[in-house]
């Protein structure tokens, strides 16, 4: 069965810094797909970020990276540059070839300090 | 635009009540899924469906159902609810690895 843990149940940054926020991942199955999810305080879930296990470039979206190192089975978070707007649950999910279902992680809580 | 909404946004309901959620996608996925959101568990699925008339359980499907008679709506419900079903619920919809969410529902069970 999959699995993702992410160790991280709080992390404080400070504004501008990069952060990273830690994702792992336990597959057998060689084809699948990571995503990272932010929850703001309102409570929608956006998503941030994607990544094929057969893509061979990490992923980008502005000011977010997924830095994944698949023989560790890990996929982190990278976020450049905290704005004050960062301050979010974060989640990492998962699904494998021939699902769409996503098996979530527990979530980081990041909050950004002035 | 294209969008996935839900309703109600908030419900407060009895213990052994009929509960049904609504979701309604307009983006023409074929995928749909509900997931429940309680502190310290994350996102959980419930049910899913990849096409109309196919329903999948999930992970904590018990005493919820789906059916799924069109493309666009996937309505959620809990046969007789429980105080352990009081969670946030949300609605996902996905066509390939392009997944949205719906804003979420509040349910109350008392």
């Amino acid at each position: 069965a999959q699995k993702i843990t992410q160790t991280q149940p709080g992390m404080f940054v400070q504004e501008k810094e990069a952060v990273t926020l830690d994702c792992t991942y336990d597959t057998s199955d060689p084809s699948y797909g990571l995503f990272w999810y932010k929850q703001p305080s309102s409570g929608e879930m956006i998503f941030l970020i994607y990544q094929g296990s057969y893509d061979q470039q990490n992923a980008t979206e502005g000011r977010y990276s997924l830095n994944f190192q698949k023989a560790r089975k890990s996929a982190n978070l990278v976020i450049s540059a905290s704005q004050l707007g960062d301050s979010a649950m974060y989640f990492c999910a998962m699904n494998w070839a021939g699902s769409y279902q996503l098996t979530f992680g527990k979530g980081t809580k990041l909050s950004v300090i002035p | 635009d294209a969008e996935i909404t839900q309703s109600p946004r908030h419900k407060i309901t009895e213990t052994g009540r009929q509960v049904t959620l609504a979701c309604h996608q307009t983006w023409n996925h074929n995928n749909m899924f509900w997931y429940r959101q309680d502190l310290g568990h994350g996102l959980r699925l419930i049910h899913y469906s990849y096409g109309v008339q196919d329903t999948n359980k999930g992970e904590v499907s018990d005493g919820y159902s789906v059916s799924r008679s069109n493309t666009e709506d996937l309505p959620l419900t809990l046969e007789s609810a429980a105080s352990s079903q009081t969670s946030v619920y949300f609605c996902a919809s996905s066509d390939g690895q392009a997944k949205f969410f719906g804003p979420g529902t509040r349910l109350t069970v008392l």
